[in-house]
């Protein structure tokens, strides 16, 4: 089984909706991220946390809002989507003041 | 706070041919600095790793270099195989609490 998993994998939703994506992991690590990837843009940081009752925000928080539900559970929320907000979005883990972070497959979301 | 520069975005080689990436950071105090490979359809996933106390790590046909002094450093693949055809992200942290900050990312085509 993949160490860091992310549901759903592919999600269609309209202007205006409400939309969660999770993330899940295995690896035992207390710290988790939430990334965005647009073509030529690279990886974008939206928020992270490193643990259960330790949440930041990124570079780019507007719009969206995470919560960490356990040490193994982290979700990204937008509370109402926009069409820019269509991209890749990828979860990630780092084991304890370890800098080397862990990708899960990404989630590719398209807001119509 | 940091700022990661990566040249070039894309890069063409013939299989067996030498590819290098490039990347600049701007704070000194940054002192570790992964390279991702994300193949199509995956989360990016931890190639080579260099920290500041290293200028040079060496895994088989994979090598990263690092000038402190000119902040900037550098993944070498020799003998590019189709395989190796993906994008990379190089990324720079100043450790403890600070995530890291990736680079816009280079795609590389190995032409057989």
């Amino acid at each position: 089984d993949a160490d860091v998993t992310q549901t759903p994998r592919n999600r269609i939703t309209k202007t205006g909706k409400r939309i969660m994506l999770e993330c899940s992991q295995t690896k035992g690590h207390d710290r988790m991220y939430w990334y965005r990837q647009d073509p030529g843009l690279g990886l974008r940081l939206i928020y992270y946390s490193f643990d259960v009752k330790d949440i930041n925000k990124g570079e780019i928080s507007d719009g969206y809002s995470v919560s960490r539900q356990a040490q193994a559970k982290f979700s990204l929320s937008l509370e109402s989507a926009i069409p820019n907000q269509t991209a890749l979005y990828f979860c990630a883990t780092s084991g304890p003041g370890r800098e080397t972070q862990y990708f899960g497959p990404g989630t590719r979301l398209l807001v119509l | 706070g940091e700022n990661v520069e990566q040249h070039p975005s894309t890069l063409s080689v013939q299989e067996g041919d030498s590819a290098v990436i490039k990347c600049t950071y701007s704070d000194s105090a940054s002192n570790y600095f992964p390279w991702y490979k994300q193949e199509l359809g995956k989360g990016p996933q931890l190639i080579i790793d260099i920290r500041s106390n290293v200028g040079e790590k060496k895994d088989q046909r994979i090598a990263v270099t690092l000038n402190k002094t000119a902040k900037h450093f550098s993944l070498h693949i020799t003998e590019t195989q189709p395989e190796d055809s993906a994008v990379y992200f190089c990324a720079a942290s100043p450790g403890g609490n600070t995530p890291l900050v990736f680079g816009k990312g280079t795609r590389l085509s190995v032409i057989a």
